[in-house]
């Protein structure tokens, strides 16, 4: 089992849907949770970043963290096309700089 | 959020030459940056830590003496891709935190190995 888990996709949604991404992981230790959004050929761009279980919201994003379940959603509401980009979620056990797992990335489409 | 950028964008180099990568921290210093290289639709894989004053600390597979990484100041990284292969050829972005694991990315490198 991958430390972490997130599905491909892709994933294909009108404009103006809310849209649900995911990620599940295995290791416990874990403790800081991201969402960055990548479009094609660039670098990935921080969307959220969490630490523990909870709930953060910025605009139209809104980051959960289950650990319980070692289970974190990204949800987009009013989704535009702009929000066309793959997702990658990333995470670590530690505060200090230190490298980050990710997700495989979830390619999202919103379409007009 | 804070500025990381990367120089060149992208390269086209012949097999057995090398390609030198820049990462600088624009609006903060970074201690340590990391290396990552991604295959088209793949995720990114992280190839080594950079540590200013200090070695670099690879990840298994990944070869110190192909992937040459200088860490010279706080607010720049390098990358040098020695004898270039075709395999080689991908995107290589760099990462840097001014805080915490925050961590915030280049805008990354597509080499091309001929």
């Amino acid at each position: 089992q991958k430390e972490v888990e997130q599905d491909p996709g892709p994933l294909s949604v009108p404009e103006g849907a809310i849209v649900s991404l995911n990620c599940t992981y295995s290791n416990s230790a874990f403790q800081y949770f991201m969402w960055y959004r990548q479009y094609s050929r660039k670098g990935p761009e921080l969307l959220m970043y969490t630490y523990s279980s909870g709930n953060k919201e910025d605009g139209r994003f809104t980051a959960q963290v289950d650990k319980s379940s070692k289970y974190i959603s990204l949800f987009i509401r009013d989704s535009q096309p702009s929000d066309s980009a793959t997702y990658l979620c990333a995470m670590s056990s530690n505060s200090g700089n230190t490298p980050l797992v990710f997700g495989k990335g979830t390619r999202l489409s919103v379409i007009a | 959020g804070a500025v990381v950028s990367q120089h060149p964008s992208r390269v086209i180099c012949k097999s057995g030459t090398s390609v030198k990568i820049e990462c600088r921290s624009l609006d903060f210093q970074a201690t340590t940056m990391f290396w990552y290289r991604q295959f088209p639709k793949q995720s990114l894989m992280l190839m080594a830590t950079s540590n200013e004053g200090s070695k670099a600390t690879y990840e298994q597979g990944v070869e110190k003496d192909k992937f040459l990484i200088n860490h010279a100041s706080l607010t720049l990284s390098t990358l040098t891709v020695t004898s270039a292969h075709p395999e080689d050829s991908s995107f290589y972005i760099c990462s840097a935190s001014p805080q915490s694991n925050e961590q915030f990315f280049g805008p990354g490198t597509r080499l091309t190995v001929l």
